[in-house]
C-alpha cells in the first residue's frame, strides 16, 4: 500500500505560538488530503479536506483562521494551528487519497501539546 | 446524511476464544464500508473494506466481516482471539467508493484480550 508520513510526530509548544504539521504522501500524488483530529479515548473527527491547488474545505465548528490548511502540491499538505492554546492539544492525523488508489491511507500522526 | 454505531466502546475476550464487534450504519447511498485498527502510539490500518462487492470480506490477521443490507450491519469478528489484537477498533462508512470522499469514524471499541 502507498505510504503517508506526518511530521513532527510529537511536538510541545507555549501557548500563543503556532505549530505547522506536514503530511506527504510519499510514493504517490495524493489528489485530496483529509486532516482529523482525536482527543484521547475519542474517535476521529475530520477538520477538514483539501484538494491540490484550492482552497481547504472545513466541516462545521472548525476554524478556518486557527487551523490553516495548505495543499500545494500533490505530495504535502500542511496544518498550521495558529495561537495555540492547550484545548488544541490533541492528536492530529491527515490522510491521502487518489484516483489510483481507491481508499485513503492515513499518517501515524502527531501529539500535539501546548503548554 | 450517513452515520455509524458501534455498539460496544468495550469488549473483553479471553485468548483463544472469538471476537464480535459490532457496526451498524446508515447511509443514503450504497455505502463503503472499513474497518480499523488504531494500537496505541500508532497510526491507524486498514484490516478490511467493503465496496459493494462479495458480502463476506476477508481482512487481515484473520479478521472478517459481513456486509448485511437488510440489517445494516457490518460486525467484524475473528474466530480466535490472540493477546495482539488488543487495541481499539473503529469502524468507518463513506457515501461512495471514491478518493476523495471523506470517512465518517464510528466511535470506536476498545478490544481487550486476557490471558
Amino acid at each position: 500500500g502507498a505510504v503517508v508520513s506526518q511530521h513532527p510526530s510529537r511536538v510541545i509548544c507555549k501557548s500563543g505560538t503556532s505549530v505547522k504539521i506536514e503530511c506527504r504522501s510519499l510514493d504517490f500524488q495524493a489528489t485530496t488530503m483529509f486532516w482529523y483530529r482525536q482527543f484521547p479515548k475519542q474517535s476521529l473527527m475530520l477538520m477538514a479536506t483539501s484538494n491540490e491547488g484550492s482552497k481547504a474545505t472545513y466541516e462545521q465548528g472548525v476554524e478556518k483562521d486557527k487551523f490553516l490548511i495548505n495543499h500545494a502540491s500533490l505530495t504535502l499538505s500542511t496544518l498550521t494551528v495558529t495561537s495555540a492554546h492547550p484545548e488544541d492539544s490533541s492528536f492530529y492525523i491527515c490522510s491521502a487519497s487518489s484516483r489510483l488508489y481507491n481508499e485513503q491511507f492515513f499518517g501515524p500522526g502527531t501529539r500535539l501539546t501546548v503548554l | 446524511a450517513q452515520s455509524v454505531t458501534q455498539l460496544d466502546s468495550h469488549v473483553s475476550v479471553s485468548e483463544g476464544t472469538p471476537v464480535l464487534l459490532r457496526c451498524n450504519y446508515s447511509s443514503s447511498y450504497s455505502p463503503s464500508l472499513f474497518w480499523y485498527v488504531q494500537h496505541p502510539n500508532k497510526g491507524l490500518q486498514l484490516l478490511l473494506k467493503y465496496t459493494s462487492a462479495a458480502t463476506l470480506v476477508k481482512g487481515i490477521n484473520g479478521f472478517e466481516a459481513e456486509f448485511k443490507k437488510s440489517e445494516t450491519s457490518f460486525h467484524l469478528t475473528k474466530p480466535s482471539a490472540h493477546m495482539s489484537d488488543a487495541a481499539e477498533y473503529f469502524c468507518v462508512v463513506s457515501d461512495q467508493n471514491q478518493a476523495g470522499t471523506a470517512l465518517i469514524f464510528g466511535k470506536g471499541t476498545t478490544l481487550s484480550v486476557s490471558s
